[in-house]
């Protein structure tokens, strides 16, 4: 079975401050990773993902993540918050074959504060 | 391109009446999933179809959750007789569903269901 759990229900930085949010998976076979961002009423945005090769990801708005095999870990981080990245933030794994669902974490609240 | 389409917005019943949401995937799109998300928590599968055939419906709740997927295109989600625990937000998601890498699921906006 897989799962995900994200370190810190509710994180807070200021503007300029480097973003560090935690992933860890449970998988038996490889998995596919995958970061979501949700602003407040609005359907879930693909930030990132992993499949296969390089093991750092970069994504939009200036985030990436790294997988890490041996930490089963695929932390997300930007170099520099912007008020604009005050969202929700969820991590998910399937399956390692593109078309199967999503199992995702319960979700990182980014605020910034200026 | 149009993204995924969810109608309502917003749906508030009481307990036991029945409701039924929407979902218009992204055109071309043969996976579709609905998921359920509950205050506070990731959203967590419910089925999913490709075209009109389901793949995987083992954490739908049957004696009350129904879904269909006619003609391989847009899908309807019902809930007849609605409990309070089933207050949530809704999300229809699509993908193509070619099973290669690059395969990634578009989400719609969600409905928001109130049960009183």
């Amino acid at each position: 079975a897989q799962s995900v759990t994200q370190l810190g229900s509710h994180v807070s930085v200021s503007e300029g401050a480097l973003v560090l949010l935690r992933c860890n998976y449970s998988s038996s076979v490889p998995p596919y990773l995958f970061w979501y961002v949700q602003y407040p009423n609005q359907g879930l945005q693909l930030l990132l993902k992993y499949t296969t090769g390089a093991t750092l990801v970069k994504g939009i708005n200036g985030f990436e993540a790294e997988f890490k095999k041996s930490e089963t870990s695929f932390h997300l981080t930007k170099p520099s918050a912007h008020m604009s990245d005050a969202a929700e933030y969820f991590c998910a794994v399937s399956g390692g074959q593109a078309g199967t669902a999503l199992i995702f974490g319960k979700g990182t609240t980014l605020s910034v504060s200026s | 391109e149009a993204g995924v389409a969810q109608s309502p917005r917003y749906k508030i019943i009481e307990k036991r009446q029945s409701v039924a949401f929407w979902c218009n995937p992204i055109s071309g799109h043969a996976t579709l999933y609905w998921y359920q998300q509950i205050l506070g928590q990731g959203p967590k599968l419910l089925i999913q179809f490709q075209n009109n055939g389901v793949v995987d419906d083992s954490q739908l709740p049957k004696d009350r959750f129904s879904a269909e997927r006619l003609k391989g295109v847009d899908s309807t989600l019902k809930i007849q007789p609605a409990k309070l625990e089933d207050s949530a937000v809704y999300l229809c998601a699509s993908s193509l569903g070619n099973r290669v890498s690059t395969d990634t699921q578009y989400f719609g906006p969600g409905t928001r269901l109130t049960v009183l």
